[in-house]
């Protein structure tokens, strides 16, 4: 079946504008996970969502970081005015559900903020 | 919060010989243990995982061993292939309790396997 998918695949942008990038999950996932991977270092969990329970956001680094998750499957990364320490590529992953599940992983979103 | 070390951050071996990582942990809660590998380019994909109610566990080449005491783990990967080389990281996680799931990762291991 279909993996889970991202898109864009790259995103270029300005210091300061707003840029969101989405995340398609396995269809019956339950469980959906953000991390950053930034240049030479591991992954950075940052916010994820388990069935209609409200989201645990403990990994965003600022409130400019804030994400969606709409009926319980596309979900939505936003990031508003940024910067360029918010270059990285984000990765979405879902598990059939929270725990011990295994985590299938997008290919990711590189963002270049210049 | 959970905090995970891996070592080396760099690994260097002749085909055929053996590779061996290893992580630590901070938070004794945790009790789900995964191994992913990277490829360049490429998204992570689980190789292998263990869970706090096992020490060992193979699946033919690559073994992971877990010492709960000691709060730390291991990969073993055995006759070591060109097609090994890529990134590997460890992570932790809880199945239960507060901050379930999410991962929490070691910062990889680049593995060069040279043949």
């Amino acid at each position: 079946g279909a993996g889970v998918s991202q898109s864009p695949s790259n995103k270029v942008t300005e210091k300061g504008k707003d840029v969101e990038l989405r995340c398609d999950p396995i269809s019956g996932h339950t469980a959906l996970y953000w991390y950053r991977q930034s240049l030479g270092q591991g992954l950075e969990f940052l916010i994820y969502f388990q069935g209609n329970s409200a989201p645990d956001k403990s990994g965003l680094p600022s409130d400019r970081f804030s994400a969606e998750r709409t009926g319980g499957s596309v979900s939505t990364l936003t990031i508003q005015r940024t910067q360029q320490e918010d270059s990285a590529v984000y990765l979405c992953a879902s598990s059939f559900r929270q725990g011990d599940y295994e985590q299938y992983f997008g290919p990711g979103t590189r963002l270049t903020v210049t | 919060g959970e905090n995970v070390e891996q070592h080396p951050s760099t690994l260097s071996v002749q085909e055929g010989d053996s590779a061996v990582i290893k992580c630590t942990y901070s938070d004794s809660a945790s009790n789900y243990f995964p191994w992913y590998k990277q490829e360049l380019g490429k998204r992570p994909q689980l190789i292998i995982d263990i869970r706090s109610n096992v020490g060992e566990k193979k699946d033919q080449r690559i073994a992971v061993t877990l010492n709960k005491t000691a709060k730390h783990f291991s990969l073993h990967i055995t006759e070591t292939q060109p097609e090994d080389s890529a990134v590997y990281f460890c992570a932790a996680s809880k199945s239960a309790g507060g901050s379930q799931g999410n991962l929490i990762f070691g910062k990889g291991t680049k593995l060069s396997v040279k043949p």
